[in-house]
């Protein structure tokens, strides 16, 4: 098992682009979630998803979508990038409501 | 606003001895926390949790306690090893398994050989 995988590990961005982070993973886990860790603050969720074609808001979820086609890929997109989305982007999976979540490596995105 | 607190950014300890991980969170709703632990260019692991029912759970070398009334949980490492040395993570949310983690802003433990 991979577990969760983030693809791509690290990305520069001028402003205004647009990109799609991609989370997968290969635990057939329902729930997926999207993260963002700034320095001197915690990890705040974006979006997260309860099940294959349902996505929901999660605390910081302006500039951003989501999409989960199928169960095990969540993506998130940036359509006009800004310097205040730089951060590091954690994916996470758990099977059920009840159970903790596992992470993906991250990754780094710096919009300039 | 940051509703869970960790209010030190790091902490150095001896191989052998106790490490003592400190929490505080504002939110009355948290009844449900959980100890995290990462690894430079890893994702967070999860480590061990506590619900507002209990005061303390313990997992092998690590003891949550929880102090409702003080709104402050820590955990306890003991004896802490080399391996420890990471950055740790508290988080809580409105119940066991929501979907809205609150996340501190993480400690990071050296633990010294």
């Amino acid at each position: 098992n991979a577990g969760v995988t983030q693809t791509p590990k690290f990305r520069v961005l001028k402003t205004g682009q647009s990109m799609t982070l991609l989370c997968a993973q290969d635990m057939n886990h329902e729930y997926m979630y999207w993260y963002r860790q700034d320095p001197g603050m915690g990890l705040r969720l974006i979006h997260y998803s309860v099940g294959e074609g349902t996505t929901a808001k999660g605390e910081v979820p302006d500039g951003y979508n989501v999409s989960r086609l199928k169960k095990q890929n969540f993506l998130l997109g940036l359509e006009s990038a800004a310097p205040s989305q730089t951060s590091v982007y954690f994916c996470a999976s758990r099977p059920g409501p009840q159970e903790t979540q596992y992470f993906g490596p991250g990754t780094r995105l710096l919009v300039l | 606003d940051q509703q869970v607190k960790q209010n030190s950014p790091s902490l150095s300890v001896q191989e052998g001895r106790i490490s003592i991980l400190n929490c505080d969170y504002t939110n009355s709703m948290f009844d449900y926390f959980l100890w995290y632990k990462k690894y430079p260019a890893e994702g967070p692991t999860f480590l061990i949790s506590i619900s507002s029912i209990k005061d303390k759970n313990e997992d092998g070398r690590f003891t949550v306690f929880l102090n409702k009334s003080a709104k402050h949980l820590s955990l306890h490492i003991v004896p802490s090893q080399p391996g420890d040395s990471a950055v740790y993570f508290c988080a809580a949310s409105a119940q066991t398994g929501a979907n809205n983690l609150f996340f501190g802003t993480g400690t990071r433990l050296t633990v010294i050989p």
